[in-house]
């Protein structure tokens, strides 16, 4: 099931902006993690963040996380043509084995 | 390197005609997941096994089935394809043997195979 809710649905920006994305989401986590998907292609791990920690970084990449208003952001620095692609959230659930997503991001990088 | 490769990456078949995706892991993780991804929209999961253990979503279809004959390898079998059936089909490994929490959620993905129903 999809419970997670991501916005803006889509966000166009020039190449060197920053760009931020938000996902919201409805149970309680263990972890919140986000995925890239390049068009036409599988999808690509970027970052997870715990629900007992509050930020995190890697590379160009600051994950937050705001386990009371159940949210999150990611935030891409100093933004890149080839860093257009549909950006997912994921939570773990209730499930052990299964990721809730978000409806996705789709991000387009203006040269 | 290890992956998830899917075969093939495009796929054409006729209305009613079964087809079969197939997927294949040098991760050597001990779940493997199906989802169908329609236009701009998040993967919806079909179904997963844990080791040998068969998981169906309740609103899978009966028109999807899956096989796993090994660790390595794992099949999508679309018996009467419908025009609805038309997606892209991303097969995805998790290693829930794995010691930390947040390691054994992170999902590693194929490329997908895209569908086309004539």
């Amino acid at each position: 099931s999809q419970q997670g809710e991501e916005d803006p649905q889509a966000l166009s920006i020039q190449e060197g902006e920053n760009a931020t994305m938000n996902c919201s989401y409805k149970t309680s986590i263990n972890n919140l993690q986000w995925y890239r998907q390049n068009s036409g292609r599988g999808l690509v791990h970027l970052i997870l963040i715990r629900s007992n920690e509050r930020e995190k970084h890697s590379g160009r990449l600051r994950v937050t996380l705001d386990t009371s208003k159940k949210s999150s952001s990611l935030l891409i620095t100093a933004s890149r043509a080839a860093d257009t692609a549909s950006y997912f959230c994921a939570t773990d659930g209730d499930s052990n084995y299964q990721l809730i997503w978000g409806a996705g991001t789709k991000l387009i990088i203006k040269p | 390197d290890a992956m998830v490769i899917q075969n093939p990456r495009y796929q054409v078949t006729q209305f009613g005609k079964p087809v079969t995706l197939s997927c294949s892991q040098t991760l050597n993780h001990n779940v493997m997941y199906w989802y169908q991804q329609k236009s701009s929209q998040a993967p919806k999961l079909l179904f997963h096994y844990y080791d040998k253990d068969f998981n169906n979503e309740a609103d899978t279809p009966d028109n999807f089935q899956s096989r796993r004959p090994n660790t390595s390898f794992c099949f999508l079998d679309i018996r009467s394809p419908g025009l609805g059936d038309a997606a892209m089909y991303l097969c995805a490994t998790s290693d829930r043997l794995a010691g930390d929490l947040g390691t054994k959620n992170i999902q590693y993905f194929g490329a997908g195979t895209r569908l086309s129903v004539l």
